[in-house]
């Protein structure tokens, strides 16, 4: 296990509700991002964080926000959901110094559901 | 921009059969290029990688070579058994930026009947 636990696993969340995923790794790794996962679309990335405090977006980023005020956690948060935002979320940690050819860990998601 | 096109799926095999996931990528440059795969109910993992041209990345008897010439990363197994049921996912990471960020294909459900 590469020591990433994503919370909470399932949620089911009302249409213009705020709602925060949290991702908390063991690894003081320098680099975390947030994809999602859609059927016909593989991951996109939303946003990613390159140290305490430093964050850029993805692909993905409207209608999502992110915050990493210490090594360990980076938070994911859907300042009003809607449903184009059902969906699967994982977090991602990679080694060292990030890099183009370096492994990705991935958390075991979280199941959105805005109903 | 950057893109990875995967083999539409499912593909359903039976066991032993031989194994093909045809992956196709357009960048600038020379990515890095990655087969994950993503069992049931759990997140990604690497299955292989390769950072240059004509690289072989192999592991628990997959097999992908990078081929610049037709910008593919194949997947390939030469006898697949039922615990290879999974979605395997074809990404690609840089050239132009060095954070680790993935770009991914559309995912291929791999069923493996006995």
């Amino acid at each position: 296990d590469a020591g990433i636990t994503q919370s909470p696993r399932h949620k089911v969340t009302e249409t213009g509700t705020p709602v925060t995923l949290r991702c908390h790794q063991t690894e003081n790794h320098r680099y975390m991002y947030w994809y999602r996962q859609d059927p016909g679309h593989g991951l996109r990335l939303i946003h990613y964080s390159y140290g305490v405090k430093d964050t850029d977006k993805g692909e993905v980023s409207d209608g999502y926000s992110v915050s990493r005020s210490k090594t360990e956690d980076f938070l994911l948060t859907l300042e009003s959901a809607t449903s184009s935002q059902t969906s699967v979320y994982f977090c991602a940690i990679t080694a060292g110094r990030g890099g183009a050819n370096t492994e990705a860990f991935f958390g075991q998601g979280t199941r959105l559901t805005v109903v | 921009g950057n893109s990875v096109t995967q083999m539409e799926g499912p593909v359903t095999l039976s066991e032993e059969a031989f194994l093909t996931i045809n992956c196709t990528y357009t960048a600038t440059g020379y990515p890095s290029l990655f087969w994950y795969v993503q069992y049931p109910g759990e997140g990604l993992q690497l299955l292989l990688k390769a950072t240059k041209a004509d690289d072989k990345g192999s592991n628990k008897g997959f097999e992908a070579t990078y081929r610049k010439e037709t910008t593919s990363f194949h997947l390939e197994k030469g006898s697949v058994q039922v615990s290879d049921s999974a979605v395997y996912f074809c990404a690609l990471s840089g050239p132009s930026s060095n954070t680790g960020k993935l770009i991914f294909g559309q995912g291929t459900t791999l069923q493996v009947k006995p």
